[in-house]
């Protein structure tokens, strides 16, 4: 049921930006790209949601390609803190109530 | 404004018991949901209560796991009898606004880690 690709496992410097890719090629016209972390032992933490345009919050930006094929959720200066697995979940046009999370990316932050 | 919040964090129990787990979502959030994540899978959906009725309980994984959410408030997810392989963490989510619903966000709570033994 996944519609989206992410890489399994990511190192980042404590303080650089992190730049977290996800592949989502048969997304449809209307459906929204969301973000979610999981912390370990916590439950998942919503980040961000997009649908065409860049989207910036408090806690990461969400930069979507222009045929939305793909997007990267940005962590401006990563701390330690942001260790966790990063779920890229398209949420579908239909079954819209229930999110399919996938493998996810696990972030690590280096000091 | 208080989270999600689930009770207990953590139960064990054995093989052939009830296990009734408890969520309470944000204030005001007429829909709830319960997913599971069980050993080494990725996070399943299990069901999606509106206010008190059950919209989709297409995830619900056999007739031994029966969820309630009675005055649609807080929720119950109760498993009877208890399996090994129903060990695992159970989230519950709520979300606010059932006229955006395609694009409301879902508020997850901690978790409850049930093993069975």
């Amino acid at each position: 049921d996944a519609k989206t690709t992410q890489p399994p496992s990511m190192d980042c410097a404590e303080g650089r930006a992190a730049n977290l890719p996800c592949n989502h090629s048969t997304i449809s016209g209307n459906e929204y790209v969301y973000w979610y972390r999981q912390i370990h032992s916590q439950g998942p933490q919503y980040i961000i949601h997009g649908l065409k345009n860049n989207e910036t919050n408090e806690m990461a930006s969400l930069i979507i390609t222009e045929d939305r094929k793909s997007s990267t959720l940005i962590l401006p200066h990563a701390t330690l803190r942001d260790t966790a697995v990063y779920y890229c979940i398209v949420r579908r046009k239909y079954n819209f109530n229930k999110f399919y999370f996938g493998s996810g990316t696990k972030l690590n932050v280096k000091p | 404004e208080a989270g999600v919040t689930q009770f207990p964090s953590h139960s064990v129990i054995e093989k052939g018991q009830t296990v009734t787990l408890r969520c309470d979502p944000i204030s005001g959030h007429d829909n709830l949901y319960w997913y599971r994540r069980v050993m080494g899978k990725e996070i399943k959906f299990l069901l999606h209560f509106v206010k008190e009725s059950k919209q989709d309980e297409s995830g619900m994984p056999n007739n031994r796991f029966l969820a309630e959410r009675t005055g649609g408030t807080y929720s119950t997810l109760k498993v009877q009898p208890a399996e090994l392989e129903d060990s695992g963490v159970y989230f519950c989510a709520s979300s606010q606004d059932l006229e955006a619903i395609a694009t409301d966000t879902q508020y997850f709570g901690p978790g409850t880690r049930l093993t069975v033994l």
